[in-house]
This record gives C-alpha cells, structure tokens and sequence, in this order.
C-alpha cells in the first residue's frame, strides 16, 4: 500500500513548454484532486474529480488540463507553461466524502 | 463559498506550554474537518479528522474540538516540543456532490527549548 505518488518531485520547465505530473494512489479513492501551494495564498484547488470519468474545475483552474481515465490515476496536465505556474503541487485522495484526504509528498515546479 | 481562517498566522512559543490554535470557517454544511501538520518544504500529513456529527477527536497529545454550529475548531498540543514545529492547517470537506475539501492558511509554530 504506497498510498498515493507523485512524480517528479521536481521539475524545471521553460516558458512555453509542456508536461504532465503524475498522481497515482492504491486505495481505491474515489475521489482525487490537484492543489497548488503559493506563499502567502494557501492550497487552492485546482482541479478534482469524484470518480473515474468525471472532473470538475477547482479554483484556480486556467492552464491546467486532467483527465481521469481510471480509479487509481489522475494526471495533472500543463498546456504551455508560464512563471506564475511556478508552485509547489499536491494530489490528494479519500476514499468517500466522509472520509478524510490522504496526500502526497508534492512536486516542485519552477517555470523559468 | 466556504471560508477558513486561522489566527494568528504564527506563534512561538517555550517549551512545554499547553498550545491552543484556533479554526473558524463561514458554512456549517460539512462532512467534517481535519487538521494537518506541514513540515517547511515537505508535505501534509493528517494528525486528526473530526466529522460533524463528534465533538472531539484525541490523538497522543493532540487534541482537536468541533463545534459546527458556530464554525470553529480548536486544536489542543499539550506540553509543547521543539519537534512539534511545524505549519499547522485546518481544512473543512463540504456537503454536497463535490464535497470539496477548503484550506485555511495554517499557522507556523515555534517551540522554543
């Protein structure tokens, strides 16, 4: 039980580029989201999903594509890359809506 | 839309004090409330989960309180460590087809030896 993964860790992108962060959980949650972490702002949500095939936006959900094709996975899509996407990034997964969130160790992203 | 917020934003505080931090959100439609631990540069880790319907959950020395009707939690540390530096976050989960869990801006903890 790894509970749930995120890759990479780290991440240096140009302006401009492209890339998929990775979310993966063996729990069989159903629901999963994306958050972003800025100084100052907190986590906000940026996109979730309450079940295989179905998404919904976040707060903060410009620039940013998912897509939730199966139970475990839930990848995090940057169309183009900008600086102010630079963050740290967390995926999250409960198994019902009362339950609590388990999160992952994050991702760090620099968009230079 | 449901907010979260924690005051002061941080403390510090010397060792072995009795530590109170204080939770208050606007919607009393939740499912129920957590409270996570975040180390600088690391991620959340959950220490307590309170759902709405209990008044208190423990957990070695934590102790967290709900009292949904007027929107605010507690989280009790009892005799404080170094080690329980940290950024402490509160998030509540909605009702709703969402059920969407909402932050609060956490509160960073010095505990001075």
């Amino acid at each position: 039980n790894a509970g749930v993964t995120q890759t990479p860790k780290f991440q240096v992108l140009k302006t401009g580029q492209s890339m998929t962060l990775q979310c993966a959980q063996d729990m069989n949650h159903e629901y999963m989201s994306w958050y972003r972490q800025d100084p100052g702002m907190g986590l906000r949500l940026i996109h979730y999903s309450v079940g295989a095939g179905i998404t919904d936006q976040g707060e903060v959900p410009n620039g940013y594509n998912v897509s939730r094709s199966t139970t475990e996975d839930f990848p995090l899509r940057l169309l183009s890359a900008a600086p102010s996407q630079t963050s740290v990034y967390f995926c999250a997964s409960s198994y019902r809506a009362w339950y609590g969130y388990t999160f992952g160790s994050g991702t760090r992203l620099t968009v230079v | 839309k449901q907010e979260v917020t924690q005051i002061p934003a941080a403390l510090s505080v010397p060792e072995g004090e009795n530590l109170v931090l204080n939770c208050s959100f606007t919607d009393s439609a939740i499912y129920n409330l957590q409270w996570f631990r975040q180390d600088p540069g690391k991620g959340l880790t959950s220490l307590l989960l309170i759902q709405s319907s209990q008044r208190e959950q423990t957990s070695g020395r934590l102790n967290a309180s709900l009292d949904k009707s007027s929107g605010r939690s507690t989280l009790y540390i009892a005799a404080s460590q170094p080690g329980d530096s940290a950024t402490y976050l509160c998030a509540v989960r909605n009702t709703g087809a969402n059920s969407k869990l909402t932050f609060g801006k956490g509160i960073t903890l010095s505990v001075r030896p």
